[in-house]
């Protein structure tokens, strides 16, 4: 049974970096075609994909994002970390950690962590 | 951001169909069958239905059908019930290795 968790601050200011662990079980980044990927949705708002990072440390970013955002494999094999700098009041949102599977183009999130909300706010 | 276009709300009886549209461009949805369909109650994170355009996510009851003609990707709910009232979000790969989310459609049964 897969499960993933979100942890992290829970309000940070604005130019500030945002730090978040994505910590999981039932599939390990260490292991062949696996994938983390974060989502994050602003209160009210729709869903924006952010980023993935699979098992062989393949990164993949949105284009539409003008913040720097770095997804990375955490201290163990079963958590993921993202970092986004410079954070701005619009970057308040849930962030969702998911997983997926590798399958080139084609992405979708079949496990969902129940998301941590972050405010950006002096 | 260039999200995928899907109507803000649609509404059906108990029992009836309906169906929620996804429109991109030829570069994302028209470009390949990476349609993806979730579903999100208040408060909670979003729950895969439908992948690569029309399969069923485990356990997902095949009332929900995912097609696609063209740019434009749909979900059909038939045989609504209560508890199927929630939001509804496409995604597809938007090239350049990126996913594209659209911006949610609200089910309401009446």
């Amino acid at each position: 049974q897969i499960t993933l968790k979100e942890s992290g601050p829970t309000l940070v200011k604005p130019t500030e970096t945002l730090t978040l662990t994505c910590s999981f079980s039932g599939f390990s980044l260490a292991t062949l075609n696996m994938g983390v990927g974060w989502v994050r949705q602003p209160p009210g708002k729709a869903l924006e994909w952010l980023g993935i990072i699979y098992w062989d440390d393949d990164q993949r970013y949105s284009p539409f994002l003008n913040r720097g955002l770095t997804i990375t494999k955490g201290a163990s094999e079963n958590q993921a970390v993202l970092t986004m700098t410079n954070l701005d009041p619009l970057d308040t949102a849930t962030y969702y950690c998911a997983h997926t599977t590798y399958s080139g183009y084609d992405v979708f999130f079949d496990y969902w962590g129940q998301g941590t909300l972050v405010t950006v706010s002096s | 951001q260039a999200a995928l276009t899907q109507p803000r709300s649609v509404s059906g009886s108990p029992g009836q169909s309906v169906t929620i549209s996804c429109t991109g461009t030829g570069r994302d949805v028209g470009g390949y069958n990476y349609v993806s369909w979730y579903q999100q109650h208040p408060g909670t994170a979003p729950k895969l239905l439908i992948y690569d355009v029309s399969k069923w996510a485990s356990g997902v009851p095949d009332r929900f059908a995912g097609s696609k003609s063209g740019i434009t990707a749909s979900l059909t709910i038939s045989g609504l019930q209560p508890e199927d009232e929630a939001e509804y979000y496409c995604a597809s790969y938007g090239g350049t290795y990126s996913l594209v989310f659209g911006g949610g459609t609200k089910l309401t049964v009446l």
